[in-house]
Parts: structure tokens; sequence; C-alpha cells
């Protein structure tokens, strides 16, 4: 069974650096063909993804977001760490992670509230 | 905006069916994914490739993708269906989602 939870600060202030960590289980990020994928939902809108990281190393963002994101994979840990730059209060949403291409399945869902 | 569009809500009848478009152009030549969303919890991958559903998903979800449109369909409609719907594609390595759809069972 494959399960994935996303996690880290609930609040964080305009400008700073936002971190958030997927913590997984039941797959391997060294296996052939798997991937993390992040994607963010501000409160009352629609899904937005920002990126994703796979098991070679290849990464992909979404080029809205103008160099601001960058994701890693702690493989030995089976996590992956998604980092956001220059936190503004449209950033403010519920982040995700989800399992490789197909997004399935989702983890639970970090409310992350950004505002001084 | 958003690439693909789909209608912002849509509403039915228990035991009716529902048709959820998501748009844009040469859709068709992309394969799409479904993804119901229910309030306060995690989106769930309901149909991918267009008309695959993935396991445990009801045989009364089904897909297609031609043309412009992809429908993913939803027959003899229940109350549990009531969420929120989302498509989503591949563009060159980027993934896009739909503006979502509201589906209300009535």
């Amino acid at each position: 069974q494959i399960t994935l939870k996303a996690s880290g600060p609930s609040v964080v202030k305009p400008t700073q650096t936002l971190t958030l960590t997927c913590t997984f289980s039941g797959f391997s990020l060294s296996s052939t063909g798997v991937g993390v994928a992040w994607i963010r939902q501000p409160p009352g809108k629609a899904l937005e993804w920002l990126g994703v990281i796979y098991w070679n190393e290849d990464k992909r963002y979404n080029p809205s977001l103008n160099s601001r994101v960058s994701i890693t994979k702690v493989t030995s840990k089976n996590q992956v760490v998604f980092t956001m730059t220059n936190l503004d209060p449209v950033d403010t949403g519920t982040y995700f992670c989800a399992h490789s291409s197909r997004f399935d399945p989702w983890g639970q869902g970090t409310l992350v509230i950004v505002s001084s | 905006s958003y690439d693909l569009t789909q209608p912002p809500s849509v509403s039915v009848s228990p035991g009716q069916t529902a048709s959820i478009t998501c748009s844009r152009d040469k859709l068709g030549n992309n394969y799409v994914s479904w993804y119901q969303q229910r309030p306060g919890q995690s989106p769930v991958l309901v149909m991918y490739q267009d008309k695959k559903r993935p396991s445990g998903v009801p045989e009364r979800f089904s897909g297609s993708n031609s043309g412009n449109t992809a429908t993913l369909t939803i027959s003899g409609t229940q109350a549990m269906d009531e969420a929120d719907y989302y498509c989503q594609t591949w563009d060159s390595n980027i993934a896009v989602f739909g503006g979502g759809t509201k589906l209300t069972v009535l």
C-alpha cells in the first residue's frame, strides 16, 4: 500500500522560504519510472501543479513559478523535500504530494498560511 | 485562467447520467486523467489515459477523449459522487489541471 504525507510549517511570513517534506512508504524512489509530484490548492480554488522529481533525478517545474521552486529527494529516508522562495500571501493554500506521473495516490495535504 | 476549460458546475438527479467536459485545442492528442475531490479530502484518481479506471473505481465512471474535448461520464449517479472533479494532462513534461467542476447531485 502506497502512502504519502506532506508536512511542514503552518504559517510562514512573506518573503520567507517555505520548506515542506513528503514522507512516503510502499514504493522506492530509486525504482525506474517512479516520481513524486507536488500540487497545491489555494482555499476554494483549483489545483495547481508545482513540480515533480523522478527516480533518475530528473526534475520538472511549473514555469509560472519563475524558478522559485526546487525539489530534492532523500532516497534513504523515503522523503522528498519541496522548497519555495520569496513567499507571498497568494501562496497560501494546501500543499499535496502525490505518487508518480499518474498522481495516484495523493498524500494528506498540509495547509500553509503566508501572513505577517 | 486555465489551459483546460471545465464548466464550473454540473447538476444531476440521482440515478441519472452526469457528463463533465474538459476542453482545449487538440486535447484528443494527449492523455487525460480525472480526479475526484470530496470536501476536506485529498483528490483521488478516477480515470487515467482517457478511459482507464483505477482499481476500486466503480464501473459507472467512464471516460473519453476526442478532438478538443475529454469527457468524464458517471452513469447512475449516486449521492456519494457529489464532489469537485478536475481534469489533467501533460504538455511537454509539464502537468496542467483544469479549473474544476462541482458536481451536485440533487
